[in-house]
């Protein structure tokens, strides 16, 4: 089993549409979450930390379930630009321990 | 406040040849982490650098090697380069200091996109 898992996708959905991706880990003990964003071509940028009581920020809402090891980004109102993959990352313990990214999940909001 | 910078952006080599990829990394950060990113993967974990020494590494062959020098900046290396060696090599900067806050926040450079024929 990978450590970190996500659908590849695509995802194809309508701008104005609500989307969400999941994310499993297998390492019970990873203390740190994260959402990436990749857009085609260029480096990762850290969209948002995943926190234990769930965060929201703007349009995208993360939430964290340890007894079922898997995180969540939700995504309300899609738009255009939101186009991109989106990479789940794991950090087994906090800082010196090495993150682990999912293989991304990719969507394509349509007009 | 310039970011993690990546040399070079591109760069072609042949089977069996070595290369050399630089990173500058975040001013302020001095933990400089290695990623190769395969067309259509997740970036995979190389090695994490430290105080210049190798602090963590993953399942990569020691024909991945690296070294940060004083001022944070690092040289990741790859000897006897083989065709799956093609990829974006990811360089990301971090403080030690946002461990303490359960977090590690990554900031990247834009990548060295490595082609082998």
């Amino acid at each position: 089993r990978k450590e970190v898992e996500q659908d590849p996708g695509p995802f194809n959905v309508p701008e104005g549409a609500t989307v969400a991706f999941n994310c499993t880990y297998s390492n019970s003990a990873s203390q740190s979450f994260f959402w990436y964003r990749q857009d085609c071509r260029k480096e990762p940028k850290l969209l948002m930390s995943v926190y234990s009581s769930g965060n929201e920020d703007g349009r995208f809402t993360a939430q964290l379930n340890r007894a079922s090891q898997y995180i969540s980004l939700l995504i309300r109102d899609s738009k255009l630009s939101d186009s991109a993959t989106y990479l789940c990352v794991v950090n087994p313990r906090g800082g010196y321990q090495k993150v682990t990214f999912g293989t991304g999940t990719k969507l394509q909001v349509i007009p | 406040d310039a970011g993690v910078t990546q040399s070079p952006t591109h760069l072609i080599k042949t089977r069996g040849q070595q290369v050399t990829l630089r990173c500058s990394p975040k001013s302020g950060h001095d933990t400089v982490s290695w990623y190769q990113q395969a067309l259509g993967q997740g970036p995979q974990f190389i090695f994490q650098y430290y105080e210049e020494e190798e602090r963590q590494r993953g399942n990569f062959p020691d024909r991945f090697s690296g070294h940060q020098y004083p001022n944070y900046s690092s040289e990741l290396n790859v000897n006897a380069l083989l065709l799956g060696d093609s990829a974006l090599y990811l360089c990301a900067s971090s403080t030690p200091g946002q461990e303490y806050s359960g977090a590690n926040v990554l900031t990247f450079g834009a990548g060295s996109r490595l082609t082998v024929l």
